[in-house]
């Protein structure tokens, strides 16, 4: 299995650009997430998803749209990119509540580092 | 308030010495606990579930007390490859369609191990 692959590594846009992050996973997991990391801000949840067609929003959502069409992709699209989007993105899956905790295991893909000048 | 706070960082401690990082939580709704470790511009890696009762996995021990809405991640002989940054995660109980809830992280604390 490649896990959870990530699209592209590094991306620069310029300020009101769009662009669209692309995740996708092969160990049909119904939980996807998409956070973002800032310094000394932890990992901060954007949207979620808890199966194809089902998308809820997380704690920062602004700017940024989601999409769940199949189980296995899970792209975020930036609409109008600006400055304080310049982050790293991380895509994560597991494979939802199913029983105890260990279902909730996250699963991380290496990340998108996102610069908008 | 940030619903999962912990310890602000970095730790430094030398190889041997015994760390604890603390955690806390704000929403009474959590319902299951995790300690995630990150390396440098990596992606972050389960550790350990938390349990209520406690839990151990050879130098790490992990305790969680539901009452203080606190959670603890102990490390043993520390060795230099425990230098990594820590990261707290709670789920929270989702509503309606959403049984899965949602992981909230906290901001994370770094611990140096030096020789």
């Amino acid at each position: 299995n490649a896990g959870v692959t990530q699209t592209p590594k590094f991306q620069v846009l310029k300020t009101g650009q769009s662009m669209t992050l692309q995740c996708a996973q092969d160990m049909n997991h119904e939980y996807m997430s998409w956070y973002r990391q800032d310094p000394g801000m932890g990992l901060r949840l954007i949207h979620y998803s808890v199966g194809a067609g089902i998308t809820d929003q997380g704690e920062v959502p602004n700017g940024y749209n989601v999409s769940r069409s199949t189980t296995e992709d899970f792209p975020l699209r930036l609409l109008s990119a600006a400055p304080s989007q310049t982050s790293v993105y991380f895509c994560a899956s597991s494979p939802g509540l199913a029983g105890g905790p260990s279902y909730n295991e996250q699963f991380f893909g290496p990340g998108t580092r996102l610069t908008v000048l | 308030r940030k619903e999962v706070e912990q310890d602000p960082g970095p730790f430094n401690v030398p190889e041997g010495a015994t760390v604890a990082f603390n955690c806390t939580y704000s929403n009474s709704a959590s319902q299951s606990f995790f300690w995630y470790r990150q390396d440098c511009r990596k992606e972050p890696k389960l550790l350990m579930s938390v349990y209520s009762s406690g839990n151990e996995d050879g130098r790490f021990t992990a305790q969680l007390n539901r009452a203080s809405q606190y959670i603890s991640l102990l490390i043993r002989d520390s060795k230099l490859s425990d230098s990594a940054t820590y990261l707290c995660v709670v789920n929270i109980k989702g509503r309606g369609y959403n049984q899965g809830g949602k992981l909230i992280f906290g901001q994370g604390t770094e611990l140096s191990v030096k020789p």
